[in-house]
């Protein structure tokens, strides 16, 4: 079946790196993706990382993505309390519908 | 001006009341979608709509319907609220990829 997994919160220092951790079931899933949602809004579309892929860079974000073991994650660098949000995962089963986990609220302590 | 707008932003009513949520795009997108959000259980899809004619169930449809009025216009009603549709609903579009953009969401509380 779809499903995806994250834990629900991690909480780090301002200037740390972040790790936020998600797994997946479809193997199929052609994109994977990261939502950011701040405070009071709707989801905004991060990043995100085609299948074929270990890894994407971009500026303070990196994904990894472990397609072997269904592992995905996100890594923010130089964490800022701007940053402070809930971050979704998402895989894209076929059909065209996202999946999404259940989100990992960060916070970021100064 | 955004995107996907959705109106009202927040509501408040109760019990056995017919509301419509409603959504509009400007972004040209034929696909557009209805989800609740609950604290602890992310984003569970209600219903989707790859065109103007296409209305397609999602994960947790019952107690809800929706009506695809023109390609821009995608609204959401609750036939009769009950408190557990209290939540914050978001509608999304996406064209032909799957990367979906969401609006700011509807607050709705039953009481």
């Amino acid at each position: 079946g779809e499903d995806v997994e994250q834990s629900l919160f991690l909480s780090v220092r301002e200037g740390d790196s972040s790790v936020i951790n998600c797994t997946y079931t479809d193997s199929s899933s052609t994109y994977l993706y990261w939502y950011k949602q701040e405070p009071g809004a709707g989801l905004q579309l991060l990043t995100y990382i085609f299948s074929n892929m270990d890894m994407k860079q971009d500026q303070r974000l990196t994904v990894l993505l472990n397609k072997k073991d269904k592992h995905l994650s996100l890594r923010i660098a130089d964490t800022q309390t701007g940053d402070s949000a809930i971050y979704f995962c998402a895989e894209t089963p076929s059909g065209g519908k996202l999946i999404f986990g259940q989100g990992t609220e960060l916070s970021v302590k100064p | 001006d955004a995107d996907v707008t959705q109106t009202p932003r927040n509501r408040i009513t109760k019990t056995g009341k017919r509301i419509m949520l409603e959504c509009s795009q400007t972004k040209g997108h034929d696909r557009m979608y209805w989800y609740r959000q609950d604290p602890g259980l992310g984003l569970r899809l209600i219903y989707y709509s790859f065109d103007v004619k296409d209305i397609n169930k999602g994960e947790i449809s019952d107690g809800y319907s929706v009506s695809r009025q023109a390609q821009a216009k995608f609204s959401l009603s609750l036939e009769s609220a009950i408190p557990n549709q209290t939540a914050l609903y978001f509608c999304a579009t996406s064209g032909l990829g799957n990367e979906q953009y969401f609006g700011p969401g509807t607050r709705l509380t039953v009481t």
